[in-house]
């Protein structure tokens, strides 16, 4: 069971507006940033977004984050059939010393 | 262009030893803190353990404490991960993966494409 509650699965059609959620704790979530990757089918991860909101170079505004108290979102706006993926959220954790992941989201494309 | 390449993977009997290393290039790696994380089949992904940049601070997933190592030689720019008494459960892909900024230990920004660990009998 991971440290980090993503829901297993999400779906949405073109042109949509999905959002994924990622709950945690005091101790991870809720004192450190959270990150977010996207892993398409047979490809390593890839990062999404970093401190909670911010996007890497070459990620397109669709993708959006967001983080308030212990838990964050990834919103993804103008679904499309290319972002079908799993998602995974992260951040430290000062409790355990380490970091953890959510256990990832599968979004599927309808 | 940052690359890391993973090798040393393969198949391991309950119990046994396997040393997986991490190539590491286009950045100056012992600036940088570096991490491995694994993906069981099917499953999601379970971060390892750390390293800081100097190699001085690591930290490791409770489930791999006492059994794992991870290391790194700055002069070779390369990164390790020792790996004793394996258990099937630790099947998985290893991948490498670069913290974002230089100095602490962060958030990981860049990963390799992984190499495949395989425990059984």
């Amino acid at each position: 069971q991971s440290v980090l509650t993503q829901p297993p699965s999400a779906s949405g059609t073109p042109g949509q507006r999905v959002t994924i959620s990622c709950s945690g704790s005091s101790s991870n979530i809720g004192s450190n940033t959270v990150n977010w990757y996207q892993q398409l089918p047979g490809t390593a991860p890839k990062l999404l977004i970093y401190s909670n909101n911010q996007r890497p170079s070459g990620v397109p505004d669709r993708f959006s984050g967001s983080k308030s108290g212990t838990s964050a979102s990834l919103a993804i706006s103008g679904l499309q059939s290319e972002d079908e993926a799993d998602y995974y959220c992260a951040a430290w954790d000062g409790s355990l010393s380490g970091r953890v992941f959510g256990g990832g989201t599968k979004l599927t494309v309808l | 262009e940052v690359q890391l390449l993973e090798s040393g993977g393969g198949l391991v009997q309950p119990g046994g030893s396997l040393r997986l290393s991490c190539a590491a290039s286009g950045f100056t790696f012992s600036s940088y803190a570096m991490n491995w994380v694994r993906q069981a089949p099917g499953k999601g992904l379970e971060w390892v353990s750390v390293i800081s940049h100097s190699g001085g601070r690591t930290y490791y997933a409770d489930f791999v404490k006492g059994r794992f190592t991870i290391s790194r030689d700055n002069s070779k720019d390369t990164l390790y991960l020792q790996m004793n008494s394996l258990r099937a459960e630790d099947t998985a892909v290893y991948y490498c993966a670069k913290d974002q900024y230089a100095t602490t230990i962060n958030d990981i920004q860049h990963w390799g494409q992984g190499t495949l660990v395989t425990v059984s009998s």
